[in-house]
This record gives C-alpha cells, structure tokens and sequence, in this order.
C-alpha cells in the first residue's frame, strides 16, 4: 500500500516552544491530508482537513493560530504546535489521500508529543 | 457535522468465535467506506474498502448496506492477534467545494481471550 512517512515519531520539548510535524506521501499524491489527535483511550480527533495550496479548515475549538497547518505541496504537510502546553501533549497523526471516490487514506505513523 | 456511530464495546469474545461490528452513517450521499484498525498507541491502517456487493478477505467479511446506511465487519475463527479497535470510516464529496471528507467513528474495541 502507499507510504505515508511522520517525523519525528517522538519528541518532548518545553513549554512555551514550538514543535514541527511532518507529514509526506511517499509514492502518491497527497491532494487532502488530515490532521488528528488522540488522547489515551480516546478516539481520533480530527483537527483540521487541508487541501495542496488552501488554508486549512479547522474543526471547531481548534485553534488555528496554535496549530499551524501547512500544506505547500503535494507530498508533503507540516503541523506546529506553537507555544505548547502541557495540555498539548498527545498523539499527533497525520493522514493523506489522493482525490478520487474511492480513494482510502493512509496513515503516517503517528508523533508522541510530550511537554513538560 | 455527519454522524458516523459504532459501538464502543469492548467486545470480549473466545478464541473461534465469530464476532460482527455494524456502523451506521447518516449522510445517504456518502462515497465510499473502509474499516481500519488501530492497535494501542499505533496509528490506525486500512483493513478493507467495503463495496455494496461486499467484500471478503480471508475470515473477514465487510458488507454495505445502502438502504439502511450501515456497514459491518465480520470476523470469524477469531485469533489473539484481531485484539485491536476497528475503525469505521466513511468519505463524503463535497460536490459544491469540489472536496472530500472523511469522517471517522469512534471504534469498537475488540478484545479476543484465550
């Protein structure tokens, strides 16, 4: 199946820096990548849906001066975390999938982000 | 936002056993529909696209059901190694912003015993 490729798959920083994820299609087109969290136990959350060349679109009480989405190319998207908490600290993954009504998504492998 | 429920279980159920999830979607215009499962603190990867005359791969079996807006997994001869939560997910086109949207259910948990 396709590759999709998230770095870094850990990180731990401290509050009030920034962390960038990033998410990249290895062997297809990334036309629409979604952005989720997930807290342990729970469900994915979808945060934001974005499309190659548009401002993302943001779920409600998703911060989109917090969480940076950028989505400049067809293979890749990046999300920051700016000025992290905390509260920020979860599961980040990332998924791509390229146009078509039957086309699936696929996963990156997920980031373990930890503030302290 | 369309609604895509499943129960959370968890379902415990005997190695052997045969055990089948459903999942309901309130969107009649909705595409197309997978089941993913996602082991603990792993990312979620594609079981199975689910087709309206079915779909079957080895002791799974997926199944659309259009006029009653559902799908559903069947497992049968359960292993230890199907303990996961799967994931049900249904993608809408948006026709008027020429976009796609995915949308994911909650999962239902299923934990095989010995």
């Amino acid at each position: 199946g396709a590759v999709v490729s998230q770095h870094p798959s850990r990180v731990i920083c401290k509050s009030g820096t920034s962390v960038k994820i990033e998410c990249r299609s290895l062997d297809f087109q990334a036309t629409t990548m979604f952005w989720y969290r997930q807290f342990p136990k729970q469900s994915l959350m979808l945060m934001a849906t974005s499309n190659e060349g548009s401002k993302a679109t943001y779920e409600q009480g998703v911060e989109k001066d917090k969480f940076l989405i950028n989505h400049a190319s067809l293979t890749l998207s990046t999300l920051t975390v700016t000025s992290a908490h905390p509260e920020d600290s979860s599961f980040y993954i990332c998924s791509a999938r390229d146009t078509g009504d039957r086309t699936e998504a696929f996963f990156g492998q997920g980031t373990r982000l930890t503030v302290v | 936002r369309k609604e895509v429920e499943q129960d959370p279980g968890p379902f415990n159920v005997p190695e052997g056993a045969t055990v089948a999830f459903n999942c309901t979607y309130s969107n009649s215009a909705s595409q197309s529909f997978f089941w993913y499962r996602q082991d603990c603190r792993k990312e979620p990867k594609l079981l199975m696209s689910v087709y309206s005359s079915g779909n079957e791969d080895g002791r799974f079996t997926a199944q659309l059901n259009r006029a009653s807006q559902y799908i559903s997994l069947l497992i049968r001869d359960s292993k230890l190694s199907d303990s996961a939560t799967y994931l049900c997910v249904v993608i809408e086109r948006d026709s008027g912003a020429g976009s796609y949207q995915l949308t994911f259910g909650k999962g239902t948990k299923l934990s095989v015993i010995p």
